[in-house]
């Protein structure tokens, strides 16, 4: 296992169109993270998640934001009804439950044109 | 609001000289982590510090705790071009309890050949 991976790299979409990102995090690791980064800012917190269950969502995570980790393995995140303001770099990582560093994938660039 | 403010926000400077970029916050942190990202790619850990006042080294870089738990500080010796990058600090402010990563507004580091 070399690390958290994120599919795809890069995804142009229409406005309007729904887009759904897959993250498969470090396989020990129960917490997976998402979080939204655009250009020269620090990562925003999405949500995370905890083996399957989401037990903390953002105030950013609005309803055309959904988040699933099924069997607490890989995790999606799908964007409904996608707007130029969803663009941005997209970011996924992972840790151990009782430790405090998260490693995070080479995220999924979005461009909604 | 930014829990957690780094400075300077942008730093250029030249092969050899020596720079120190802080991380601070009015909240108390676990732990605290420094990352270092390039150009469409995730944030690669650096080092994670949870001591009040620990110092840890990596090579020419240099992290430092604050004994309160509440800013963090990075320096730089004889920086190299390949040191150029996002750095951004980011904080658990949960004892290893699931908490988000708090993630700093980020410095932009150019190091000139």
């Amino acid at each position: 296992d070399t690390g958290v991976s994120q599919d795809p790299r890069h995804k142009i979409t229409k406005r309007g169109q729904n887009v759904t990102f897959r993250c498969d995090p470090i396989s020990e690791h129960n917490r997976l993270y998402w979080y939204r980064q655009t250009l020269g800012q620090g990562p925003e917190f999405l949500t995370y998640f905890q083996n399957e269950a989401q037990l903390e969502k953002s105030r950013l995570l609005s309803d055309r934001f959904s988040a699933e980790r099924p069997k607490g393995s890989f995790s999606t995140l799908e964007i409904q009804r996608t707007e130029q303001g969803d663009s941005a770099m997209y970011l996924c990582a992972s840790s151990l439950r009782l430790t405090t560093e998260a490693f995070f994938g080479q995220g999924t660039r979005l461009t909604v044109v | 609001t930014q829990l957690l403010e780094q400075s300077p926000q942008f730093l250029s400077i030249q092969e050899g000289e020596n720079l120190t970029v802080y991380c601070n916050s009015s909240s108390v942190f676990s732990s605290l982590q420094w990352y270092r990202q390039e150009p469409g790619e995730g944030p690669v850990l650096l080092v994670t510090v949870v001591t009040g006042g620990e110092v840890k080294k990596l090579k020419r870089l240099t992290f430092q705790f604050g004994d309160a738990r509440k800013d963090s500080s990075l320096h730089i010796t004889a920086a190299q071009p390949g040191d150029t990058g996002l750095y951004l600090c980011a904080g658990a402010r949960g004892f290893g309890t699931g908490n988000q990563f708090y993630f700093g507004t980020g410095t932009s580091l150019t190091v000139i050949p």
